[in-house]
């Protein structure tokens, strides 16, 4: 079935650094990819998605491209802030599908 | 903007007890979403609803059941807590096949 698999955390990273958590996919057809994240103490928000091959989701300064010959949805970001410390999770909604397939999600550490 | 609120941020019940949490949103959204979220294991889905009185099990949906007698609610029922349910439950709700939107979630703690 599909399956959707993403970095295991926690990454700690000191700010301004560069930032990439992996997301790979197992999927039959096309699916949306999206990339939520939680704050602490919060639920969680859509920060970007792509809905067909080659899109660039954007949002925040962060970037994800849907790579479909590596099958790949990995986000970037090219200065983290403390701010941006939280929990990111990758997903892909399969066509014709209500549900979300969800990664086990990446805790992100931003070191001042 | 999709506004979706669920009764509590915090609950402690004691085992045994019945516990209901209520989900509602403002966005008139067919589908409904109830979701676990435990350290290490991220999201897992309890229970979904796309339609008033249509519900479909999820993923985990043993020791729980849901209720939707009204578009805007949905609620999530343990009907006899343990303490294996102390968990993070993450209502969302999604107007289409697409994005969904997530509620700031209901820290249970079952004694």
């Amino acid at each position: 079935g599909d399956s959707v698999t993403q970095m295991e955390g926690p990454v700690t990273l000191s700010e301004e650094a560069f930032l990439t958590i992996n997301c790979t996919y197992t999927a039959t057809g096309y699916p949306s990819l999206f990339w939520y994240v939680q704050y602490p103490g919060e639920g969680l928000q859509l920060l970007l998605k792509a809905t067909k091959a080659d899109d660039k989701g954007s949002n925040k300064g962060f970037e994800a491209t849907y790579r479909k010959e590596t099958t790949s949805f990995h986000l970037e970001k090219g200065s983290v802030q403390v701010s941006d410390s939280a929990v990111y999770f990758c997903a892909l909604s399969a066509l014709g599908n209500y549900q979300l397939i969800w990664g086990a999600g990446t805790k992100l550490i931003i070191k001042p | 903007d999709v506004k979706v609120t669920q009764s509590s941020r915090y609950l402690v019940k004691r085992t045994g007890e019945k516990v209901f949490l209520e989900c509602v949103q403002d966005m008139d959204h067919e589908n409904m979403f109830w979701y676990r979220q435990d350290p290490g294991l991220g999201l897992r889905l309890i229970y979904f609803s796309y339609d008033v009185k249509m519900k479909e099990k999820g993923d985990i949906p043993e020791g729980y059941s849901v209720s939707r007698e009204k578009k805007e609610r949905f609620s999530l029922i343990l009907e006899s807590a343990s303490t294996n349910q102390t968990s993070m439950y993450l209502c969302a709700t999604s107007g289409g096949l697409y994005e969904q939107f997530f509620g700031p979630g209901t820290r249970l703690t079952v004694l």
